[in-house]
């Protein structure tokens, strides 16, 4: 099993600051690597599929990157409603794979 | 616009049975692949369980493995979760979920999850 090892687990910014969010994988993904967004209460959303691609509707502050093992979630400049629980997933092999979340507050 | 509405959870006593439905709207079911995906209270996501738009594969977490089956019903547009055995670690809200592709991709689309609860 391809384990999902996320940092920092919690993140704590203002509004209009830079967010930085890593996810690691125990063994290569390639470019399988997805993440979501969820708010309390909420579904969560796809962000950014197969390392870097932009779901339908999200906005431009949001990016990702990186290959194989390490991956990265950028937020340009938080906004009130990125605050939320953030969470990576692999597709590269079974069984799929969440990581354990990165909580992104209001500092 | 894209909807998934589950259905079917409740509450039951550990190594009993229940079985989950999930029925999309507004895109061609059987084209493709879904995924079951769960949270337990105050915890993170888990995959389940996932199926190809045909239903000919499916994917189990080692959790539920021999204990869950996925299966899909094309012509009823239907999803389902079948769980026996159930036991306490298996309490969550679950998700049903589109994936992108006719066999594999992310899951581009998720219904609001219906909460499962087992005990006694």
């Amino acid at each position: 099993e391809i384990v999902l090892t996320q940092s920092p687990a919690t993140l704590s910014l203002s509004p209009g600051e830079r967010a930085t969010l890593s996810c690691r994988t125990s063994q290569s993904v390639r470019g399988y690597l997805a993440w979501y967004q969820q708010k309390p209460g909420q579904a969560p959303r796809l962000i950014i599929y197969d390392a870097s691609n932009r779901a339908t509707g999200i906005p431009a502050r949001f990016s990702g990157g990186g290959s194989g093992t390490d991956f990265t979630l950028t937020i340009s400049s938080l906004e009130p409603e990125d605050f939320a629980v953030y969470y990576c997933q692999q597709r590269r092999d079974w069984p799929l794979t969440f990581g354990g979340g990165t909580k992104v507050e209001i500092k | 616009e894209v909807q998934l509405l589950e259905s079917g959870g409740g509450l039951v006593q550990p190594g009993g049975s229940l079985r989950l439905s999930c029925e999309p709207s507004g895109f061609t079911f059987s084209n493709y692949a879904m995924s079951w995906v769960r949270q337990a209270p105050g915890k993170g996501l888990e995959w389940v369980s996932a199926i190809s738009a045909s239903g000919g594969s499916t994917y189990y977490a080692d959790s539920v493995k021999g204990r869950f089956t996925i299966s899909r019903d094309n012509s009823k547009n239907t999803l389902y979760l079948q769980m026996s055995s159930l036991r306490a670690e298996d309490t969550a809200l679950y998700y049903c979920a589109k994936r992108m592709g006719v066999d594999s991709g992310p899951s581009d689309y998720w219904g609001q999850g219906t909460l499962v609860t087992v005990s006694s």
